[in-house]
C-alpha cells in the first residue's frame, strides 16, 4: 500500500521568508512518482512538479525547489523569498505507474504567506 | 489559466434535482477523471476515462452517472443528491491512459456543489 505524510497541517510566515513544507512518502515500488500540486482559494489544482523514482536530482525553479531523497524517503518543498500570492494549500503525490487509481495524496498544507 | 475547463464553477440544487457538470479539455489527453473533495481533505478518486471508456469507478453511489462523449469532454450526471454529497468536483485529465498512464494530472478549478 501507498502513502504519503504531510505532517504539516497549517505553516505561517511572513512575506519574504523562507519556507519548507515537508512530504514523506511509503511504497513498495521501486518505480514511482513524486508530485506537488498547489490549490489556491479558486479551487484549481496546480500542477508543479513531477519526479520519478530514478531521478535523485534535485530542482530549482524561480523560488522554489525541491529535494528529493530516497533514503529517506523524502520529498521536500521549499518556497524562498515567500509572497502574499503563494498563500494556499499544497499537495505532495504519489503514483504507480501505468495505475490511474495509485495517484495518493497527501493530506495538504495549509501555507500562509502574511504580508 | 487552466487548460481544463470546468462548468458551473458553482451549483446549488435539491434533493430532486437533475443536474449536470461538463468538463472540457484539448491538450489531446486520453484519460479524464473525476474527483470529490471536501473541506480541508485531499481530492478523492471517484471515475476514470481511458481512451473514452469507463476504466475506474470507485464504487461510486448510482445517483453520480459518468459519461465520456468524446475525447474530449466528460460529463457528471448528478441525480437525487444528498446534503453529504455537497463538494467541490474536480476533472482531470492526463496524457495517455490504461498501462501508460503515468504522467501528472491536470487539474480544472472545480465545480463547487451545494446540495439542500
Amino acid at each position: 500500500a501507498q502513502k504519503v505524510t504531510q505532517a504539516q497541517t497549517e505553516i505561517s510566515v511572513v512575506e519574504k521568508e523562507d519556507v519548507t513544507l515537508d512530504c514523506v512518502y511509503e511504497t513498495r515500488d521501486t518505480t514511482y512518482y513524486l508530485f506537488w500540486y498547489k490549490q489556491p482559494p479558486s479551487g484549481e489544482l496546480v500542477f508543479l512538479i513531477r519526479r520519478n523514482s530514478f531521478d535523485e536530482q534535485n530542482e530549482i525553479s524561480g523560488r522554489y525547489s525541491w529535494n528529493f531523497q530516497k533514503s529517506t524517503s523524502s520529498f521536500n518543498f521549499t518556497i524562498t523569498a515567500s509572497q502574499v500570492v503563494d498563500s494556499a494549500v499544497y499537495f505532495c503525490a504519489l503514483r504507480k505507474p501505468g495505475s490511474a487509481r495509485q495517484l495518493t495524496f497527501g493530506s495538504g498544507t495549509q501555507l500562509t504567506v502574511l504580508p | 489559466d487552466t487548460e481544463v475547463t470546468q462548468t458551473p464553477k458553482h451549483l446549488v440544487m435539491g434533493m430532486t434535482n437533475k443536474k449536470s457538470l461538463k468538463c472540457e479539455q484539448h491538450m489531446g489527453h486520453r484519460a479524464m477523471y473525476w474527483y470529490k473533495q471536501k473541506a480541508k481533505k485531499p481530492p478523492e478518486l471517484m471515475f476514470v476515462y481511458s481512451y473514452e471508456k469507463l476504466s475506474i469507478n470507485e464504487s461510486v453511489p448510482s445517483r453520480f452517472s459518468p459519461e465520456c462523449p468524446n475525447s474530449s469532454l466528460l460529463n457528471l450526471h448528478l441525480h437525487a443528491l444528498q446534503p453529504e454529497d455537497s463538494a467541490l468536483y474536480l476533472c482531470a485529465s492526463s496524457q495517455g491512459g490504461g498501462g501508460s498512464n503515468t504522467g501528472e494530472l491536470f487539474f480544472g478549478e472545480g465545480s463547487r456543489l451545494t446540495v439542500l
